[in-house]
């Protein structure tokens, strides 16, 4: 297993489209993360699964995010219809538990020009 | 809610001197988890060290200790004997949805 992916890396993308993140989390793993954080700041809870279960999204900055997790594997998070304001890194993250270590990803820097 | 707040937006520490960087939490959970994370330049974010709520005692990982006072919701991270490779930003994280804290950047000097 080589730990949490996410992808792409990068995203470039005009405003007012729609992008989708993919993360696939360490796979014995059955909570997923996902954050947004901004240069120097701390990473921003957006929601949070356990399996396939969204166990918390009102902390998902507007109706323009979504997020799945289907059969409780890979997940997703899509931004519709973008705003400049949406540029950031997205971090995903993965543990066995709340009581464990969760393991990152690289994250995907989103710039919406 | 959690809530999750550092004070120190940056510290700074001469090398193979200790440092102690400060963290305090709200959460409405009883049972709950803590956790230190560190973020090197442009790489991804690292577990330094966790702590378990109902412990009383303070969570121990080589130079990385914790000063854990519950009834005052405060974690602290005390880092001794500084080394170079720890200047990174350091990341306080509490409870079930593993909110975090604003983070405090760590300069070791030489």
């Amino acid at each position: 297993d080589t730990g949490v992916s996410q992808d792409p890396r990068h995203k470039i993308t005009k405003r007012g489209q729609n992008v989708t993140f993919r993360c696939d989390p360490i796979s014995e793993h059955n909570r997923l993360y996902w954050y947004r954080q901004t240069l120097g700041q701390g990473p921003e809870f957006l929601t949070y699964f356990q399996n396939e279960a969204q166990l918390e999204k009102s902390r998902l900055l507007s109706d323009r995010f979504s997020a799945e997790r289907p059969k409780g594997s890979f997940s997703t998070l899509e931004i519709q219809r973008t705003e400049q304001g949406d540029s950031a890194m997205y971090l995903c993250a993965s543990s066995n538990s709340e009581d464990t270590e969760a393991f990152f990803g690289q994250g995907t820097r989103l710039t919406v020009v | 809610a959690q809530t999750v707040t550092q004070s120190q937006p940056e510290m700074s520490v001469q090398e193979a001197e200790t440092v102690t960087l400060s963290c305090t939490y709200d959460t409405s959970e009883s049972d709950y988890y803590l956790f230190w994370y560190k973020q090197p330049p442009s790489r991804q974010m690292i577990l330094v060290i966790r702590q378990e709520a109902y412990k009383q005692q303070n969570a121990t990982e080589n130079r990385f200790s914790v000063n854990f006072q519950k009834a005052a919701k405060s974690f602290s991270l005390k880092i001794s004997d500084s080394q170079l490779g720890d200047a990174a930003m350091y990341f306080c994280a509490a409870g079930n949805m593993l909110t975090f804290g604003g983070g405090t950047r760590l300069m070791v000097k030489p």
